[in-house]
């Protein structure tokens, strides 16, 4: 099946600081999703992704869907302790197709 | 809105006993649930495609017999583990499409499965 590769798989920071983390794949896709999953939870969407070279914000986060259709990259701004979990790139092929999952990025904040 | 619920949040059963799982969308009909296992600090893989009135699709190396899954109404879903083992332990969750445009899914909280 279909694999997205995430990097870094993690990341250790300090409070305030700006994260980046990017999603990739080898084929082409029209939709791209990011989440984030606190422990024990089920995953949260964060921003969705439907265009090409699409820029989009929310909040302090901040995705980029990839002009080749084969990548995006997730930042988050200022980070706070809350930030802390798993974030997930998701793939769909289609409205209302299944999902892929990425391997995830697991981000630990230090206050 | 597009509140998924699921129920129990966690279950702890015997080998060899069945467990069932639901899975509700509280605010909105879903024509579609997907079932999706994690195993721990792994990502989710989808199980299957449930929709409302007819079988559901499994993904490759699931097997359906095991894993029953009932699709009955709009607003509900249900996966039954049957005959568990220790190696079904897992973080089980749960998916809706709302139907608007653009799709997106909505997850409910999971459910946490030890099978002693």
């Amino acid at each position: 099946g279909q694999q997205l590769n995430q990097s870094p798989q993690s990341m250790f920071i300090q409070e305030g600081e700006d994260v980046s983390m990017n999603c990739t794949s080898s084929s082409i896709f029209n939709t791209w999703l990011w989440y984030k999953q606190d422990p024990g939870e089920g995953p949260v969407l964060l921003i969705a992704l439907y265009k090409a070279g699409e820029l989009t914000s929310n909040g302090r986060l901040t995705a980029q869907f990839g002009i080749t259709r084969k990548d995006s990259f997730l930042n988050i701004s200022a980070s706070i302790p809350s930030d802390v979990g798993i974030y997930f790139c998701a793939i769909s092929s289609g409205s209302g197709d299944k999902l892929t999952f990425g391997t995830g990025t697991r981000l630990a904040v230090r206050p | 809105g597009a509140v998924v619920s699921q129920h129990p949040s966690r279950v702890i059963c015997k080998s060899g006993t069945s467990v069932k799982i639901e899975c509700r969308s509280l605010d909105f009909q879903a024509t579609t649930m997907f079932w999706y296992r994690q195993f721990p600090k792994k990502s989710l893989m989808l199980m299957a495609t449930s929709n409302e009135g007819s079988k559901a699709t499994y993904e490759q190396g699931v097997e359906k017999d095991k894993f029953l899954i009932n699709h009955a109404s709009l607003t509900l879903s249900t996966l039954t583990v049957t005959s568990a083992h220790p190696e079904d332990s897992s973080f089980y969750i749960c998916s809706a499409v709302t139907g608007r445009q653009p799709d997106t899914q909505y997850f409910g909280p999971g459910t946490r499965l030890t099978v002693l």
